[in-house]
């Protein structure tokens, strides 16, 4: 079936530090894949997006990339700040699953000054 | 815009009593999702509706639980009778179905506790 996994947290980093969580996917065809962020207290929020082989969603400075060969989409950000602290949600949605989106089970970050 | 908007933020509740999640879509959104997460079993689908129809409950956990979407700006959650492994944030998403864009917009949940 299909599936998501992600790197296991709490992920503590200081401010200004290279972001790396790893996402990993099993699907049948060619899913979109997302990335979430839920602040504390708030539900998720969408935070980009790849739709097909190689392509890179971006926003606020975090970045991912889809790659087919590895089916994988690693989150990445070159500078966290503070205001990043949150849990990240890799996810994906195949064309047969009409709306249904799987998420993996999330990935805490915490950032310290 | 004023986002999805869920009713109560926080129940707390005891056992055995009836409980009730709302939901308003965002409007002129057709898709509608119930999640519940939780600590141990993170976010779970519990149901979604495509123009007010159910479309998949396969993730409701038991009888005790059923929702309705008797018009499209708006759903109801209810739990009866309720009971202490209930007690989770539950979130409900919606979605414009056959647009575009994939974005599922999530409301700020109900933070739901069951003594």
């Amino acid at each position: 079936g299909n599936s998501v996994t992600q790197m296991e947290g709490p992920v503590t980093l200081s401010e200004e530090a290279f972001l790396t969580i790893n996402c990993t996917y099993t699907a049948t065809g060619y899913p979109s894949l997302f990335w979430y962020v839920q602040y504390p207290g708030e539900g998720l929020q969408l935070l980009l997006k790849a739709t097909k082989a190689d392509d890179k969603g971006s926003n606020k400075g975090f970045e991912a990339t889809y790659r087919k060969e590895t089916t994988s989409f690693h989150l990445e950000k070159g500078s966290v700040q503070v205001s990043d602290s949150a849990v990240y949600f890799c996810a994906l949605r195949t064309k047969t699953s009409y709306d249904k989106v799987i998420f993996g089970p999330g990935t805490s970050l915490s950032v310290i000054p | 815009d004023a986002g999805v908007i869920q009713s109560p933020r926080h129940e707390v509740t005891e056992m055995g009593q009836e409980v009730t999640l709302r939901c308003k879509p965002i409007s002129g959104h057709n898709s509608l999702f119930w999640y519940r997460q939780t600590m141990m079993r993170g976010l779970e689908l519990l149901i979604y509706f495509n123009n007010n129809v159910p479309i998949d409950d396969s993730g409701m956990p038991e009888d005790r639980f059923s929702a309705k979407m008797p018009n499209a700006s708006f759903s109801t959650l209810k739990i009866q009778p309720s009971e202490p492994r209930d007690s989770a944030v539950y979130f409900c998403a919606s979605r414009h179905s056959g647009s575009s864009t994939d974005t599922q917009y999530f409301g700020p949940g109900t933070r739901l506790t069951v003594l």
